[in-house]
């Protein structure tokens, strides 16, 4: 059974800090990892990685992914309060092109 | 694109009762996903169809649940009969090709008392 693990389950930080998301994998036939920002309603999405040491950036948000010890990170520098969300990590992997495995979420939340 | 529409947005019913959830995905995107969220297991994946057709259902939880997509335009989920633990957010995803990123509608919030 594939097997995708987030932590931390939930982060306090204060505003301007730098938080950095893990999410590991143990799954059959790798296709894709994606992030997947969630704050009240649909999860909406940040990176896809395919390919280990690339990484993607978008802003303040970047990711990466290892495909030899099978995690991934996410960072987010000079966090926000908009920046306050539960962070998704999906695995794309089996037989079935199409057939994702979501971790439990990162819940983060940034104070003033 | 309106994005992906969902609904109805909120539904209560009761035990025993069929309920019947609707999807229109985005124009264009050949793949449609159900999944179900609850604080208990997440997110996880029901069913996802390519060009109208299951793929695979293997995350459908028993034989009460069902899904159908009559066209590239519209898929319904339902539950024959609802159960409460059935209670949770139904999401409709789609995707223009496999390993892309993935379009949520904003979900229907199921009750079952």
């Amino acid at each position: 059974e594939d097997k995708v693990v987030q932590s931390p389950l939930s982060l306090v930080v204060h505003e301007g800090d730098t938080v950095t998301l893990n999410c590991s994998y143990e799954v059959t036939n790798f296709r894709s990892l994606l992030w997947y920002k969630q704050e009240k309603k649909a999860p909406t999405f940040l990176f896809m990685l395919t390919s280990s040491g690339i990484e993607k950036k978008s802003g303040r948000l970047s990711s990466i992914l290892d495909k030899k010890e099978l995690f991934s990170i996410l960072n987010i520098t000079a966090t926000q309060t908009g920046d306050s969300a539960v962070y998704l990590c999906a695995v794309e992997a089996g037989a079935n092109a199409g057939k994702s495995t979501f971790g439990d979420g990162t819940t983060l939340t940034v104070k003033p | 694109d309106a994005g992906v529409i969902q609904s109805p947005r909120h539904e209560v019913t009761e035990m025993g009762q069929e309920v019947t959830l609707r999807c229109k995905p985005i124009s264009g995107h050949d793949y449609l996903f159900w999944y179900r969220q609850t604080m208990m297991r997440g997110l996880e994946l029901l069913i996802y169809f390519n060009n109208n057709v299951p793929i695979d259902d293997s995350g459908m939880p028993e034989d009460r649940f069902s899904a159908k997509m009559p066209n590239a335009s519209f898929s319904t989920l339902k539950i024959q009969p609802s159960e409460p633990r059935d209670s949770a957010v139904y999401f409709c995803a789609s995707t223009r090709q496999i390993s892309t990123e993935a379009f949520f509608g904003q979900g229907t919030r199921l009750t079952v008392v």
